[in-house]
């Protein structure tokens, strides 16, 4: 059984102050990694992806991958208010299982 | 539009009856995929496409549930005789390649089975 696990949270952070989002996985042969930011009543959007180990950088989003401990983790740099969503960590083995396999996400608070 | 499109946003039925929910991709994505989440749960899973096959049909919960994709585009899922525990928000997604597993959704179906 594949899994992926998240803190539900709520994770509150007053506006200007880093978040973090961890997420660990199961599945050692996992090669992709995604993240998603869904505002409640939305649909997920993708917001970050990354395949190697280290940090990857896209504005105030940096992405964290450590296969060796099978965690991927997400830092957004500046909170603001409009980062208030669930942020969903999705998992996938390229060239074996096709399906992405979701975490049930971490709902984010920033508070002015 | 340029995104994932869904019909109908909303739908409201009786129990025992069948719907369908009609998943229009991004132009040129050949891979498709049809998720459910209910009221704060996760994803989960029902079924993808690639192309017009469907390789993994393991995630659909019943026998009630079918799905179909013509001409490498539209897909639809079908629901026969609806259940009340299928009521939940059906998102579909697609994406350039099986491979890649980037994923666009569109903004769901939310059906309420009465």
């Amino acid at each position: 059984q594949k899994e992926v696990e998240q803190n539900s949270g709520p994770l509150s952070v007053p506006e200007g102050a880093i978040a973090s989002l961890n997420c660990t996985y199961s599945d050692r042969g996992s090669q992709s990694f995604f993240w998603y930011r869904q505002y409640s009543g939305k649909s997920p959007e993708l917001i970050m992806f990354i395949y190697s180990n280290g940090d990857k950088e896209d504005g105030r989003f940096t992405a964290q991958l450590n296969k060796a401990s099978q965690y991927v983790s997400l830092l957004i740099r500046d909170s603001q208010p409009s980062d208030s969503a669930t942020y969903l960590c999705a998992v996938k083995n390229r060239g074996g299982s096709y399906i992405p396999t979701f975490g049930r996400g971490t709902s984010l608070i920033v508070h002015p | 539009g340029a995104g994932v499109s869904q019909s109908p946003s909303n739908k409201v039925t009786e129990k025992g009856k069948d719907v369908e929910l009609r998943c229009d991709p991004i132009s040129g994505h050949t891979a498709l995929y049809w998720y459910r989440q209910s009221l704060g749960q996760g994803l989960e899973f029902l079924i993808y496409f690639q192309g017009n096959s469907a390789p993994d049909k393991s995630g659909l919960p019943s026998d009630r549930f079918s799905a179909e994709r013509t001409g490498g585009s539209v897909s639809t899922l079908t629901i026969q005789r609806t259940q009340q525990e299928d009521s939940a928000v059906y998102l579909c997604a697609s994406g350039f390649s099986l491979e890649t597993g980037e994923l666009f959704f569109g903004e769901g179906s939310r059906l309420t089975v009465l």
